[in-house]
């Protein structure tokens, strides 16, 4: 596509429930990052994939939180055990080659546990 | 390590005034430095970089900022603003010089009066 699309757009889940978000970044893109944006604030750096290699996961903020590419390709980030802290909007962002290249953002997907 | 801080969480202007947003960082690398935009609804959009070339940088739709290493500034502006610029502004801050693993400041919302 023209661009990362990312789905859901909108994700309301129970507390304890597991979630799956999804990212298609554009095609060609051998780099694809997600970050966590909390109301009111600026994004933060969640983990970093180079082609199917997960390279940096250091910003993920518990072992519920795990990200996969198995294809480097489409890119999976899922929750377990969702928690009212976890509310934020997912924003996935892809790059044509590592990281000195421009990297274009998707919508997001906005998580509200509730 | 790196960091960046936003002055202001929100600023008003007057349609066709001066637009200042104002942004310092702390790097203990040379530092690449970047706005980005947010309209709502719409994914995060990059407006300008500094990658150690010209000290002014020239965004798209008439914005601009200086990278100032004595004050460690980097300051966004733009000359007369129009209704179509309100939106968050986010100063970003990476170790890398087309961004890559980006550190978010907290943004500011800018409204523009008619």
């Amino acid at each position: 596509g023209a661009g990362v699309s990312q789905s859901p757009r909108y994700k309301v889940a129970k507390r304890g429930q597991d979630v799956a978000l999804r990212c298609d970044p554009i095609s060609g893109h051998v780099s694809l990052f997600w970050y966590q944006q909390a109301l009111g604030q600026g994004p933060e750096f969640l983990t970093y994939f180079q082609n199917e290699a997960q390279l940096d996961k250091s910003g993920l903020p518990s072992d519920r939180f795990f990200a996969e590419r198995p294809e480097g390709s489409v890119s999976t980030l899922k929750i377990q055990r969702t928690q009212q802290e976890d509310s934020a909007v997912y924003l996935c962002a892809s790059s044509l080659e590592g990281m000195n290249t421009e990297a274009f953002f998707g919508q997001g997907t906005r998580l509200t546990v509730v | 390590a790196q960091s960046v801080t936003q002055l202001d969480s929100h600023v008003s202007v007057s349609e066709g005034t001066p637009v200042l947003l104002r942004c310092n960082y702390s790097s203990s690398y040379s530092p690449s430095l970047f706005w980005y935009v947010q309209h709502p609804n719409k994914g995060l959009q990059l407006l300008l970089k500094y990658t150690s070339a010209a000290t002014l940088v020239k965004g798209i739709n008439g914005f601009e900022a200086e990278f100032k290493k004595s004050e460690t500034s980097f300051h966004l502006t733009k000359p007369s603003a129009h209704m179509s610029d309100a939106a968050e502004y986010f100063c970003v801050v990476s170790r890398y010089n087309q961004g890559g693993k980006l550190i978010f400041g907290q943004g500011t919302e800018l409204s523009v009066k008619p």
